[in-house]
């Protein structure tokens, strides 16, 4: 799952395995989450979102799962491919009106 | 429809010393957030302009300043740069106020020695 700080969470998975990117986020009146996808020497790519009042939403072989009860946000990636290797980042926007970060997971996708 | 494009692409300055970065929305976007990313703070918020009104501000110190002009564009400066100041500073837009959904450039690489 994703911490603040300096170290960066990896997950390492074998390509056409699903993955999962948890990410606990912090404010429990955040409204609105998000997924990013950063590959090197990018900007973050948006992937998928989802309001508060909606526990699951499904895109292009993406799904986002939200728990609330336990602020609880995770990205699932179905058929896991070598493009998909990059770091991931969930934001929540909560009363402050900005996104705020999460401190990103790197993916790395194996043969 | 043509990305948010940010200019430029690396700057290299010393202590002391200011910059000013670019950032050219997508078309029709008329908010445009500043983030800051370092590998060991990962993505700060800077602030965000709508309609050439700052919104909200992160936690930076005086020195980091914005501007959003009537175009949309935005401009960031930072004066007297410290080393601590290297990092990534991304641009992002969106097409309304409520700040989500950003779409982000590629960023400009500064590095400050």
């Amino acid at each position: 799952g994703e911490s603040v700080g300096l170290h960066l969470p990896t997950l390492s998975v074998q390509e056409g395995d699903n993955s999962i990117i948890n990410c606990a986020y912090s404010n429990s009146a955040s409204d609105y989450f998000i997924w990013y996808k950063q590959e090197s020497g990018k900007g973050p790519q948006f992937i998928i979102d989802i309001r508060s009042n909606m526990d699951k939403r499904q895109g292009q072989r993406v799904t986002v799962l939200l728990n609330k009860t336990v602020k609880h946000l995770s990205l699932q990636i179905a058929a896991t491919q070598p493009g998909d290797s990059a770091v991931y980042f969930c934001a929540e926007k909560g009363s402050w009106g900005k996104l705020q970060f999460g401190a990103g997971t790197q993916v790395v996708v194996t043969p | 429809k043509a990305g948010v494009t940010q200019t430029p692409r690396y700057l290299i300055k010393t202590r002391g010393q200011q910059v000013t970065l670019s950032c050219s929305p997508i078309s029709g976007h008329r908010s445009v957030s500043w983030y800051q990313q370092t590998p060991g703070q990962g993505l700060q918020f800077l602030f965000e302009y709508f309609s050439e009104t700052q919104r909200n501000k992160g936690n930076f110190p005086g020195r980091f300043s914005g501007r959003q002009f009537s175009n949309s564009r935005s401009e960031m400066n930072v004066s007297t740069l410290e080393l601590g100041d290297s990092a990534l500073y991304l641009c992002a837009s969106s097409e309304a106020a409520e700040n989500e959904k950003l779409f982000f450039g590629s960023g400009t690489q500064l590095s400050v020695l």
